[in-house]
């Protein structure tokens, strides 16, 4: 079946522009995930889902960061006023419970700030 | 609070010899372990998983890793590496398998390299 699927798979933006990075999860399933993933490090986690809810948005690096989910569906992040240090690999992953079962990862979206 | 620590950025193993991949993790409940891999341009894969009951956890592709409580280690393990086992190797914990509100905790990756 299909699985997670992140678009664009890659983009090139100058520094200042607003981004928006999408994210389709496996159908049915509940919990979304974004993760963000820069040069030589490990995965930082972002933001959590649980259907179009948000419980917790503290893990978003900054106010420039947003994100929205419509239904048990399509999410967006939306990077605004893109600076440098915002190039990475975004990741977004899903569950279908978001407790009792694993994420399940799309291919992510590379960013880069020029 | 939950962290993972991965010992060694890179690893380089001759085809067929044993690969070993450290994993050390710190959790204040009962971990769920996991290791994913990530081959280029490529999103995460899962390998395994530590849930409940048996230590010794088998995974695809002829990787394995043992949850060893008193030494707080979820080390990978294969017995003879493949030129296709190059890749990231990244472990992540988390007290829910699903990850919960809070995500998966993921160390900072080894990259795995195979020399001919």
């Amino acid at each position: 079946g299909a699985g997670v699927s992140q678009s664009p798979s890659n983009k090139v933006t100058e520094k200042g522009k607003d981004v928006e990075l999408r994210c389709d999860p496996i159908s049915g399933h509940t919990a979304l995930y974004w993760y963000r993933q820069r040069l030589g490090q490990g995965l930082e986690f972002l933001i959590y889902f649980q259907g179009n809810s948000a419980p917790d948005k503290s893990g978003l690096p900054s106010d420039r960061f947003s994100a929205e989910r419509t239904g048990e569906s399509v999410s967006t992040l939306t990077i605004q006023r893109t600076q440098q240090e915002d190039s990475a690999v975004y990741l977004c992953a899903s569950s279908p419970t978001g407790s009792n079962q694993p994420q399940h990862f799309g291919d992510g979206t590379r960013l880069s700030i020029l | 609070a939950q962290s993972v620590t991965q010992l060694g950025s890179h690893v380089s193993v001759s085809e067929g010899a044993l690969v070993l991949l450290r994993c050390n993790y710190s959790s204040s409940v009962p971990p769920y372990l996991f290791w994913y891999v990530q081959y280029p341009n490529q999103g995460l894969q899962l390998l395994l998983k530590y849930t409940t009951g048996a230590t010794l956890v088998k995974g695809i592709n002829g990787f394995e890793a043992e949850f060893k409580k008193s030494e707080t280690s979820f080390h990978l393990t294969k017995p003879s590496a493949h030129m296709s086992d190059a890749a990231e190797y990244f472990c992540a914990v988390s007290p829910l398998e699903g990850g919960g509100a809070d995500g998966l905790t993921f160390g900072k990756g080894t990259h795995l390299i195979i020399q001919p």
